[in-house]
């Protein structure tokens, strides 16, 4: 089946840094990519959602400058998020959309991200 | 605006049958998703409705009325394994998904 690799799976990095998260489709071409936020006993929140080739479209409250996407190929979109604080530690997954079928969508692994 | 709603949380027994609400109020309505996910981890999909009534799919089944913006999610035979929070999600007219907060189940022995 459609699997996205999602990498990694767990990053502590400073205050100040930046970390960059990998999502990449596997056996499938995933011209949408979704970046969702996790924050403990929450659901997920949609941060942007980015098509190969074009510029991300993030949702209302999320900094473009800040949570930097890039979807270069059909088989791959990163997000960076730069300056990292704290409050940005959360749960980060990507998620692809497939074409037909009924299942719809399949989500990378997830990233945990703390900031220290 | 739009709007999904499920209980926070809901507590079961180890081989009993549990099931799981979900209201929704959207811009359209493009198909119903039930996802599981288990702490630290990402969703994984467990069933999807564009069409009123039940799929069944082992043990468990989804249940679908457009009409009353209502769906449900029916696990039998209840499994330790089965603790996990379970999240409602509606595609709307534009092809988002729309995400409720998600279930905690607690499946007691």
């Amino acid at each position: 089946g459609a699997v996205v690799s999602q990498h990694p799976s767990r990053v502590i990095c400073k205050s100040g840094t930046s970390v960059k998260i990998e999502c990449r489709s596997l056996d499938f071409q995933a011209t949408t990519m979704f970046w969702y936020r996790q924050f403990p006993k929450q659901s997920l929140m949609l941060m942007a959602t980015s098509n190969e080739g074009s510029k991300a479209t993030y949702e209302q409250g999320v900094e473009k400058d800040k949570f930097l996407i890039n979807h270069a190929s059909l088989t791959l979109s990163t997000l960076t998020v730069t300056s990292a604080h704290p409050e940005d530690s959360s749960f980060y997954i990507c998620s692809a959309r497939l074409a037909g079928g009924n299942y719809g969508y399949t989500f990378g692994s997830g990233t945990r991200l703390t900031v220290v | 605006g739009q709007n999904i709603d499920q209980p926070t949380e809901m507590t079961a027994t180890e081989g009993a049958i549990v099931q799981i609400n979900c209201t929704y109020q959207t811009s359209g309505f493009n198909g119903l998703f039930w996802y599981q996910q288990h702490a630290g981890e990402a969703p994984t999909f467990l069933s999807y409705n564009v069409l009123d009534g039940l799929e069944e799919k082992g043990r468990f089944s989804s249940f679908l009325s457009r009409s009353k913006g209502y769906s449900y999610l029916l696990l039998k035979e209840l499994q330790m394994k089965d603790s996990a929070s379970y999240l409602c999600a509606v595609r709307d007219s534009n092809y988002q998904l729309i995400w409720g907060a998600g279930t905690k189940l607690i499946i007691k022995p």
